[in-house]
């Protein structure tokens, strides 16, 4: 149980274009979803926080212009990445926390994204 | 802000050896501490929680300690295998949604 997917696993895409990346709970409802970001050999850094329904919570220095992200349903959350640069590349992870619990979370395995 | 620090960068030891990683933190202690494991170009996997009132757990040869004394953490793997070769995330979550995560140790187990 508590499988968290993402699609897609990686993309390429041309400088100045938008990119969705989709963050989907399988199994279970997630109320919290979390999306990451994580540079080569560096640890994740917590990009924002969603909540379904409601608008997302940014970490200090995240751009919510350029980071939309969108929490419509209990099982899917979006994170797209708009007029991206090639300083946007990196490895964006989602994480996602059933309803009712404060503790652990769920990670999607990843997407990889190229800017070139 | 909160920093996280895990013992090294790197750790190798051999074989059926246990592995000792260790998770420094600076600020007030979370309500919850967690460890997880992640393998290259894969999102973390988690392996145990520990609550900010206990002071150990086990899973089968996974060991945790919390000292909110010391501010600190340790994460144990006894009789290591290479299969137990990844990078170890320690993260710190204070009930809701901050989360954050420590900067990560890179095990490798030499057969």
């Amino acid at each position: 149980g508590a499988v968290v997917s993402q699609h897609p696993s990686r993309v390429i895409c041309k400088s100045g274009t938008s990119v969705k990346i989709e963050c989907r709970s399988l199994d279970f409802q997630a109320t919290t979803m979390f999306w990451y970001r994580q540079f080569p050999k560096q640890s994740l850094m917590l990009m924002a926080t969603s909540n379904e329904g409601s608008k997302a919570t940014y970490e200090q220095g995240v751009e919510k212009d350029k980071f939309l992200i969108n929490h419509a349903s209990l099982t899917l959350s979006t994170l797209t990445v708009t007029s991206a640069h090639p300083e946007d590349s990196s490895f964006y992870i989602c994480s996602a926390r059933g309803a009712g619990s404060t503790d652990t979370q769920y990670f999607g395995p990843g997407t990889r994204l190229t800017v070139l | 802000s909160q920093k996280i620090e895990q013992n090294s960068e790197a750790l190798n030891i051999q074989e059926g050896k246990t592995a000792t990683l260790t998770c420094n933190y600076t600020n007030y202690s979370p309500a919850y501490l967690q460890w997880y494991r992640q393998d290259p170009g894969r999102g973390p996997v988690f392996l145990l929680l520990i609550r900010e009132n206990e002071k150990e757990k086990r899973k089968e040869r996974l060991k945790v300690t919390f000292d909110t004394t010391l501010k600190q953490s340790l994460f144990h793997i006894t009789a290591s295998q290479p299969a137990d070769s990844a990078t170890y995330l320690c993260a710190l979550d204070y009930t809701g949604n901050q989360f954050y995560f420590g900067t990560g140790t890179s095990l490798t187990v030499i057969p």
